[in-house]
């Protein structure tokens, strides 16, 4: 199957900080990616919708200056959590869609821990 | 508002067995129905995806039903390995490939 990366696989950083991750499928290009967010035993949220090209597309209650979302190749999306709180600590997963003949797959990343102190 | 529920308990169950995990949902008409497998820490893997057309999937020792009526998808792992253990995750869609719902996932445990 297809493979997507994440880097870093885990950041603490310091409050007030802004921590980048980066989503790169290695092996196809994908024009669409998404971002999820995940607590520990909780389902994954979706953030946002990430388009080549264009600009990423928010789920309701997520703050678009708080969480950058960059896909400036079709191999790559980049999220930025700016100025970041405890409250922002999480599991961020990153997913890319792609082709298999007629049917479409999400393909997950292995995930970003970041621990914001 | 749209609501997907998993077993909210852990499954526990003999090497050997067959492990039965319930995805229910409300107040959605889904497309494609997904499952995947997440391990700790690790990202969630794409095991099956069955469509609102197709009643079951079946993929070596895997098997999904989808029943739209009940709105309830079954996934069934046949002579279960303690390698299976993990959480599993039902995810709904309306389009291929487009934005997922996720339930909340059911850890399954499978003793040697």
């Amino acid at each position: 199957g297809a493979v997507v990366s994440q880097h870093p696989s885990r950041v603490i950083c310091k409050s007030g900080t802004s921590v980048k991750i980066e989503c790169r499928s290695l092996d196809f290009q994908a024009t669409t990616m998404f971002w999820y967010r995940q607590f520990p035993k909780k389902s994954l949220m979706l953030m946002a919708t990430s388009n080549e090209g264009s600009k990423a597309t928010y789920e309701q209650g997520v703050e678009k200056d708080k969480f950058l979302i960059n896909h400036a190749s079709l191999t790559l999306s980049t999220l930025t959590v700016t100025s970041a709180h405890p409250e922002d600590s999480s599991f961020y997963i990153c997913s890319a869609r792609d082709f298999e003949g007629t049917q479409e797959t999400q393909y997950f990343g292995p995930g970003t821990r970041l621990l914001v102190l | 508002s749209q609501k997907i529920e998993q077993n909210s308990e852990a499954l526990n169950i003999q090497e050997g067995k067959t492990a039965t995990l319930t995805c229910n949902y409300t107040n959605y008409s889904p497309a494609y129905l997904q499952w995947y497998r997440q391990d700790p820490g690790r990202g969630p893997v794409f095991l099956l995806l069955i469509r609102e057309n197709e009643k079951e999937k079946r993929k070596e020792r895997l098997k999904v039903t989808f029943d739209t009526t009940l709105k309830q998808s079954l996934f069934h792992i046949t002579a279960s390995q303690p390698a299976d253990s993990a959480t599993y995750l039902c995810a709904l869609a309306n389009n291929q490939g487009g934005k997922l719902i996720f339930g909340q996932g059911t850890e399954l445990s499978v003793k040697p």
